[in-house]
């Protein structure tokens, strides 16, 4: 079982849909979670990120965790094509390392 | 934030022959910069923790003598490929923890492609 788990997609939507995107994790340690956007042939970018349970919002972007399910959620309302990305969770123990897990990303496509 | 530059985008090799990418800092001194490797539909895999003045730190399974890391300054780590192969095809990422310790700034990438 891989540490972190997320649907590579993909997951087409049209504009102004609310996007759910979803990672499952294995390791209870895991206290900082991250949610980061990449476009196509280029780094990722961090959105947001979230410590231990509960939301997070900034924007149109909204972050939730639950630990006790160890399942977190990105959501974007009022999505728009520039939107259309690979989204990637990730996620690290609260040790100092500095070894973030990533998941596989999941890729998004907002249609006009 | 720190801003990361990486060199070259894209490249293009022989195979055999060895491939040198700069990762900076521009703005941040990093006495850490990170190595990741991405597959087409597969996440981020980290190959290599560069540390300014020592030695590099690399994952399992990463092969030492087949990716250099050189980390000589707070602002510079360079990764070269030697003898490279088609199976080293791949998009190679440096990144650099962030100013406020949580998450990293990512270089925009390199994409390698051996023929």
């Amino acid at each position: 079982q891989k540490e972190v788990e997320q649907d590579p997609g993909p997951l087409s939507v049209p504009e102004g849909a609310i996007v759910s995107l979803n990672c499952t994790y294995s390791n209870s340690a895991f206290q900082y979670f991250m949610w980061y956007r990449q476009y196509s042939r280029k780094g990722p970018e961090l959105l947001m990120y979230t410590y231990s349970s509960g939301n997070k919002e900034d924007g149109r972007f909204t972050a939730q965790v639950d630990k006790s399910s160890k399942y977190i959620s990105l959501f974007i309302r009022d999505s728009q094509p520039s939107d259309s990305a690979t989204y990637l969770c990730a996620m690290s123990t609260t040790s100092g390392t500095y070894k973030y897990i990533f998941g596989t990303g999941t890729r998004l496509k907002v249609l006009a | 934030g720190a801003v990361v530059s990486q060199h070259p985008s894209r490249v293009i090799c022989k195979s055999g022959t060895s491939v040198k990418i700069e990762c900076r800092s521009l703005d941040f001194q990093a006495t850490t910069m990170f190595w990741y490797r991405q597959f087409p539909k597969q996440s981020l895999m980290l190959m290599a923790t560069s540390n300014e003045g020592s030695k590099a730190t690399y994952e399992q399974g990463v092969e030492k003598d087949k990716f250099l890391i050189n980390h000589a300054s707070l602002t510079l780590s360079t990764l070269t490929v030697t003898s490279a192969h088609p199976e080293d095809s791949s998009f190679y990422i440096c990144s650099v923890s962030r100013s406020t310790g949580v998450g990293y700034t990512f270089g925009s990438g390199t994409r390698l492609t051996v023929v």
